[in-house]
């Protein structure tokens, strides 16, 4: 899993609620990147950041936000806007050398709604 | 579907049979890369192809590339039931990396 590390590992929401996941990073990459995966599917990509205090709308952004004060820190807050919240979070990062270097992921957060 | 496609969906072999997967995609693209997801996990690297590399090898892992045809392929040579997990292909353009919906791989000992 990389120095990214994502917490909680297990979070339980209940409707109308909003939760904020974890994502920090210590391998000093610029940018990050939030991804949601349903089950026996592949990731859908929510928000990702190229740079400190700068962010973009992903393939699914409707429903989340996030904020990049920090280099190593990505939160992402899973809003009641969103209406079928229930699934597997990731969170990766990139180093510098841009789209020709690898995505490092997370573990990973399971948020299920109840 | 933005997404890339990936065949089989699911593929079940005896330890020691090569594994292939396929993956197509539908935009230009600067490179693609292959991970590993063991269940509940995070996806782990495998290897990345160039868009202007045609094949790749790491350790028991070749990849394929054809841009003419939008798709690649991972051979996994003399599996192990440690390999036993999803895989998935993502293709980067613009900065930004789209998943296939990933095969999953069972390898019986």
């Amino acid at each position: 899993d990389g120095g990214i590390t994502q917490s909680p590992k297990y979070l339980f929401r209940k409707e109308g609620q909003n939760v904020t996941l974890s994502c920090e990073q210590n391998l000093n990459h610029d940018a990050m990147y939030w991804y949601r995966q349903d089950p026996g599917q592949g990731l859908r990509l929510i928000y990702y950041s190229q740079i400190v205090n700068d962010f973009q709308k992903g393939d699914i952004a409707e429903g989340y936000s996030v904020s990049r004060e920090k280099k190593e820190s990505f939160p992402l807050t899973v809003t009641s806007a969103q209406k079928n919240p229930t699934a597997f979070y990731l969170c990766a990062s990139r180093g510098s050398g841009g789209p020709a270097t690898t995505q490092y992921f997370g573990p990973g957060t399971r948020l299920t709604v109840l | 579907s933005q997404q890339g496609e990936e065949d089989p969906q699911a593929l079940s072999i005896q330890e020691g049979e090569n594994a292939t997967m396929n993956c197509s995609y539908k935009t230009s693209i600067n490179n693609l890369q292959w991970y590993r997801q063991n269940s509940g996990r995070g996806l782990v690297h495998l290897i990345l192809i160039r868009s202007n590399e045609r094949e790749k090898h790491s350790g028991r892992l070749r990849v394929t590339l054809d841009t003419s045809k939008k798709s690649s392929s991972l051979l996994i040579t003399a599996s192990r039931a440690a390999d036993t997990a999803s895989y998935f292909c993502a293709y980067t353009n613009a900065g930004k990396s789209t998943f296939g919906d990933g095969t999953t791989l069972t390898v019986k000992p």
